[in-house]
């Protein structure tokens, strides 16, 4: 079974500074994506930014990249220039090809100090 | 483009009372999620559809949780009786089709936060 793991609960960091979210995945399966999702407090889940595990070069979305070591089955969410908007929940999650179950790690909770 | 409607947005009951929820997804999604969400902790999958066939719905509590997506159009999730560790937030997502393909995402609702007292 694919298990998501996020080992920080809560983060905060002073707005325009950089934050770095962690993730870690297990899983037997050579072919998956790996997603990290923002919760704010509506509740609506929003798609930060998206990797392909075939891919070698790490995914950019403006201010939020990734780090994405598959031999570690690591996969960080850094994001840049910090915004008081940037404050909510982040979920790590991954799909992979044999079951196509989009699996949610638990969480870290960031908070953007102004 | 109009997003994934979810109705209500908030329901208190009972234990041993019945709930449901509705779902209406993005226009032409073949793909329908229900997700159950635990106080500080990541969503967990109830079921999913692929138009009206359910695709995965190993971890539904089959013995109080059912749902239904009559026509690959709406769906609704339904609770009967409750527990109190049924208190959760429902999401509901829908996606085009398999998220296997370049660019695919799902797309999520506001969720029904349900408290059972």
């Amino acid at each position: 079974a694919q298990t998501v793991t996020q080992s920080q609960p809560e983060m905060s960091v002073q707005e325009a500074e950089t934050v770095t979210l962690s993730c870690t995945y297990d899983t037997s399966e050579n072919n998956y994506y790996l997603f990290w999702y923002k919760q704010p407090p509506s509740r609506q889940m929003i798609l930060v930014i998206r990797q392909e595990a075939y891919k070698q070069q790490n995914a950019t979305e403006n201010r939020f990249s990734v780090n994405f070591q598959k031999a570690a089955k690591s996969f960080s969410l850094k994001i840049s220039d910090s915004q008081l908007g940037d404050t909510a929940m982040y979920f790590c999650a991954f799909i992979d090809f044999g079951n196509e179950k989009l699996t949610f790690g638990t969480g870290t909770r960031l908070t953007i100090i102004p | 483009e109009a997003g994934v409607a979810q109705s209500p947005r908030y329901k208190i009951i009972e234990k041993r009372q019945s709930v449901a929820f509705w779902c209406n997804p993005i226009s032409g999604h073949a793909t329908l999620y229900w997700y159950q969400q635990i106080l500080g902790q990541g969503p967990k999958l109830l079921i999913q559809f692929q138009n009206n066939g359910v695709v995965d719905d190993s971890q539904l509590p089959k013995d109080r949780f059912s749902a239904e997506r009559l026509k690959g159009v709406d769906s609704t999730l339904k609770i009967q009786p409750a527990k109190l560790e049924d208190s959760a937030v429902y999401l509901c997502a829908s996606s085009p089709a398999s998220l296997l393909g370049q660019g695919r995402k799902a797309f999520f609702g506001q969720g029904t936060r349900l408290t059972v007292v």
